[in-house]
């Protein structure tokens, strides 16, 4: 699977969106992008995932850059709940294919 | 919405003794998972298990390891001999063919 590299950590506003950008330089071309996030010590959850696309569902938006090589999730209203631990994961839909957790970004929403 | 549950919430437990974690996947999940996260750091895969089978394990799950699915609704992860540095929290994970893994809140295992 492809290594990601996100920032460490990042505040945001509540209300306002937040960006979280993702590297992924060497995605090769049948591995998606994953992103989960882990509030506290609770499971990691599921958010999204993209091929190329960008993608859109209840909780985020995925934005893809062309080339592939990095991504951005976006969280449109940020709320004090969504101060969690943020996985970019990369990795091919192969059956029975585990998930490879790097640092994550610690996003702490301040009100 | 269906959850993957786990029990117990927190093991605590002497060194040197056997452990059995339990996990109740979503009900029509054929893909079972075990990972663990040491207390402030990562989120570690330990293995995969399918068709009543193993279909890949990290170089954590040595032979003190080891999982089943006794009846067809749990799926258990057993430390035979449990050592300080086993102690973490150990999560649960389940899918669907071409679905994502739904994590269950974890076992927090206390090895004394």
């Amino acid at each position: 699977d492809a290594k990601t590299t996100q920032p460490t950590s990042m505040d945001c506003a509540e209300g306002r969106a937040a960006n979280l950008p993702c590297n992924h330089s060497t995605i090769s071309g049948n591995e998606y992008v994953y992103w989960y996030r882990q509030i506290h010590s609770q499971g990691p959850q599921y958010i999204i995932h993209g091929l190329k696309n960008n993608e859109t569902n209840e909780m985020a938006s995925l934005i893809i850059t062309e080339d592939r090589k990095s991504s951005t999730l976006i969280l449109p209203h940020a709320t004090l709940r969504d101060t969690a631990v943020y996985y970019c994961i990369v990795r091919s839909q192969a059956a029975g294919n585990k998930l490879t957790f790097g640092g994550g970004t610690r996003v702490l929403v301040k009100p | 919405e269906p959850e993957v549950t786990q029990t117990p919430s927190h093991q605590v437990t002497q060194m040197g003794q056997e452990v059995i974690l339990r996990c109740v996947p979503i009900s029509n999940h054929l893909y079972f998972y075990w990972y663990r996260q040491i207390l402030g750091q990562k989120v570690e895969f330990l293995v995969s298990f399918y068709n009543n089978e193993i279909s890949e394990k990290s170089e954590i799950f040595d032979d003190q390891f080891s999982v089943e699915r006794p009846d067809g609704s749990n799926f258990t992860l057993k430390i035979r001999s449990t050592k300080l540095e086993d102690s973490a929290m150990y999560f649960c994970a389940s899918r669907r063919p071409g679905d994502e893994q739904y994590f269950g809140p974890g076992t927090r295992l206390t090895v004394t």
